[in-house]
């Protein structure tokens, strides 16, 4: 367990408005991830991290920007959500050799 | 850019084998395995590393043919735990781009 937390864990939110996830790590690992799960798309990587305000895009970044200015909390930010944006969310972290992620429990994000 | 998983989906009795096959377009330098029970989080089962060496679940096994830039997961005399959702991932030597095939649902039945 890499004491991962994410939060909220289920939110409503309304067209247009923006919207903020966080995921919260305690064992100071470098690599950070943000997914989405959508059913018949698996995981599909939206950013990741690899270190404090170093970030990279993934497959999915359009209309999601994040942020690290602390090793332990990578945030992502849906600047105006949309309707297309409902799905779960998993933040992981990367251990520190490489050979083992741990994900958080995930947050319920739905966009009426 | 995603890894190719097949089949989509399989259904087993108790004590049957699978095999869960991935495949990507890039050269890799190692393939995780995770399983994701129904709304939880995945949890990790194995890595194979570019060399041979292989670290994991003690009755999950795995091959990995780097010329190929496939990985098969063997799930021999499946138990009703193993039912869930297998997905293989890859990333960069170290850690970046970390991305996930699309799945393969497995359900094992009585």
């Amino acid at each position: 367990d890499a004491g991962i937390t994410q939060s909220p864990r289920h939110k409503v939110t309304e067209t247009g408005t923006p919207v903020t996830l966080r995921c919260h790590q305690t064992e100071n690992h470098r690599y950070m991830y943000w997914y989405r799960q959508d059913p018949g798309h698996g995981l599909r990587l939206i950013h990741y991290s690899y270190g404090v305000k170093d970030t990279d895009k993934g497959e999915v970044s359009d209309g999601y920007s994040v942020s690290r200015s602390k090793t332990e909390d990578f945030l992502l930010t849906l600047e105006s959500a949309t309707s297309s944006q409902t799905s779960v969310y998993f933040c992981a972290v990367l251990d520190r050799v490489g050979t083992e992620a741990f994900f958080g429990q995930g947050t319920r994000l739905t966009v009426v | 850019q995603q890894p190719v998983q097949s089949p989509q989906a399989v259904i087993l009795r108790e004590g049957e084998d699978a095999v869960i096959n991935c495949s990507s377009s890039k050269a890799l330098y190692s393939v995780h395995w995770y399983r994701q029970k129904h709304g939880e989080a995945p949890v990790f089962l194995m890595i194979l590393l570019k060399g041979g060496e292989q670290k994991g679940h003690e009755k999950i096994s795995a091959s990995f043919n780097e010329k190929k830039q496939q990985s098969s997961l063997y799930l021999t005399a499946s138990q009703l735990s193993y039912s869930g959702t297998y997905f293989c991932g890859t990333a960069g030597y170290y850690g970046q781009n970390f991305v996930f095939g699309p799945g393969t649902r497995l359900s094992v039945l009585p």
